[in-house]
């Protein structure tokens, strides 16, 4: 069965104090790896795709990379506003393009 | 341009009653989804459809139907709304499939808060 797990649930940062989320998943054939965020009361927005172990993807303060077991979200000197739940989410073979989420990990950032 | 757009934002419902949610998307995406966000389970996918005219049940489908009319429209309906359907509704649409390292994300909507007392 795909699965999706993400690790910690909840995370608070002082800001400037990098640390990484974690993203481990099992799945039949890879088409991509996702993260989200997710702002209260808002729909989740798209941040990035992975496709294959090794690859890296950069963006702000934020940097994801892939292994075939799991993906890791880095955050380097992150900002209040970066606080939000960020979702983690697999995309199986197959032709239906449908996402398989993780329960998502909030993460607060402290000024 | 407005992306993804659900209605209504909020609703209350008794038990027994029956209501459709709307979903609009205005980038000429093929596929849709509705998903189901409640504490602690994370997002679920109810239903989805790949074209118009098609629909296929995703992880949690019971107690909800959906129809795809028109390719810009994905409409969720409960027939007899219950408590456990109390979560916020989310639908979201995505170009499609394309090369297998080269796929299209899915775009959400702000969703939809239900609560069925």
């Amino acid at each position: 069965e795909d699965q999706v797990t993400q690790s910690p649930e909840a995370l608070r940062l002082q800001e400037g104090e990098s640390s990484s989320l974690n993203c481990s998943y099992t799945v039949s054939g890879l088409r991509g790896l996702f993260w989200y965020r997710q702002d209260p009361g808002k729909g989740p927005e798209f941040l990035f795709t992975l496709y294959s172990a090794g690859e890296e993807k950069e963006k702000e303060r934020l940097k994801a990379t892939l292994t075939k077991k799991e993906s890791f979200l880095h955050i380097t000197a992150p900002k209040p506003e970066d606080s939000a739940t960020y979702l983690c989410a697999v995309q199986a073979a197959g032709n239906t393009g449908k996402l398989i989420f993780g329960q998502g990990t909030t993460l607060q950032v402290k000024p | 341009n407005a992306g993804v757009t659900q209605t209504p934002k909020f609703r209350v419902l008794k038990t027994g009653q029956s209501m459709t949610l709307l979903c609009a998307q205005d980038m000429n995406h093929e596929y849709m989804y509705w998903y189901r966000q409640d504490p602690g389970m994370g997002l679920r996918l109810i239903h989805y459809s790949v074209g118009e005219g098609t629909t296929a049940k995703g992880e949690v489908p019971d107690g909800y139907n959906v129809s795809r009319l028109k390719k810009q429209n994905f409409l969720l309906g409960l027939e007899s709304a219950a408590p456990s359907q109390t979560s916020v509704y989310f639908c979201a649409s995505s170009k499609g499939l394309g090369r297998v390292d080269h796929n299209s994300p899915l775009h959400f909507g702000n969703g939809t808060r239900l609560t069925v007392t």
